[in-house]
């Protein structure tokens, strides 16, 4: 069964600063999907950032994007010009391409953003 | 109005009581989900139903039943309840992403918070 591994259980950063959080998987299939979710004190589970693993160019979301390395299994978050909104907790998470099987989730790296 | 509902969205129960937690969407996805979330453990899948006849034990169904009622409409129960059920428990759908066809995103509901004393 695949894994989601974010080694970072807490980090904090400085306003307007830029921040990166790690996230490996392990999987034997090469086609699936991967994410980042945010969950902010509201508690709400919200998407922030979709990646492809077919797709080689790296997702990006306004002052959200990524760092995809597919052979190393890795997937970075990287927040620039962080902001005090952006203080939550955030998941990576996994799913093959055909989506018959569930969203398997990292533990999650608490972000502090300091003013 | 939120696509994806719960209540209760806070519930207090004593041990061995059995308690109902409802999920309903809007969105009209086929695919539902109950996930539990605890401090240092992520989300954890409970049980998924991928239509109203197909129901699947996820990670760690023990202690819990799951009933789909309708397309829109997944609930889960604890029998008997017991304290290391207390969590923040969250409901998920999704649908075919219509340009690839294919399962991905998950869209949550707000969570109720269990508390089980």
């Amino acid at each position: 069964a695949q894994t989601v591994t974010q080694s970072q259980p807490e980090m904090s950063v400085q306003e307007a600063e830029t921040v990166t959080l790690s996230c490996t998987y392990d999987t034997s299939e090469s086609n699936y999907y991967l994410f980042w979710y945010k969950q902010p004190p509201s508690r709400q589970m919200i998407l922030v950032i979709r990646q492809e693993a077919y797709k080689q160019q790296n997702a990006t979301e306004n002052r959200f994007s990524v760092n995809f390395q597919k052979a190393a299994k890795s997937f970075s978050l990287k927040i620039s010009d962080s902001q005090l909104g952006d203080t939550a907790m955030y998941f990576c998470a996994f799913i093959y391409n055909s989506g018959n099987t569930p969203l398997v989730f990292g533990k999650g790296t608490r972000l502090s953003v300091i003013a | 109005d939120a696509d994806v509902t719960q209540t209760p969205r806070n519930r207090i129960t004593k041990t061995g009581k059995r308690i109902m937690l409802e999920c309903s969407q809007t969105k009209g996805h086929d695919r539902m989900y109950w996930y539990r979330q605890d401090p240092g453990l992520g989300l954890r899948l409970i049980y998924y139903s991928f239509d109203v006849k197909d129901i699947n034990k996820g990670e760690i169904s023990d202690g819990y039943s799951v009933s789909r009622q309708a397309q829109a409409k997944f609930s889960l129960s604890l029998e008997s309840a017991i304290p290391n059920q207390t969590a923040l428990y969250f409901c998920a759908t999704s649908d075919r992403n219509p340009g690839t066809g294919k399962y991905n995103e998950q869209f949550f509901g707000p969570g109720t918070r269990l508390t089980v004393l």
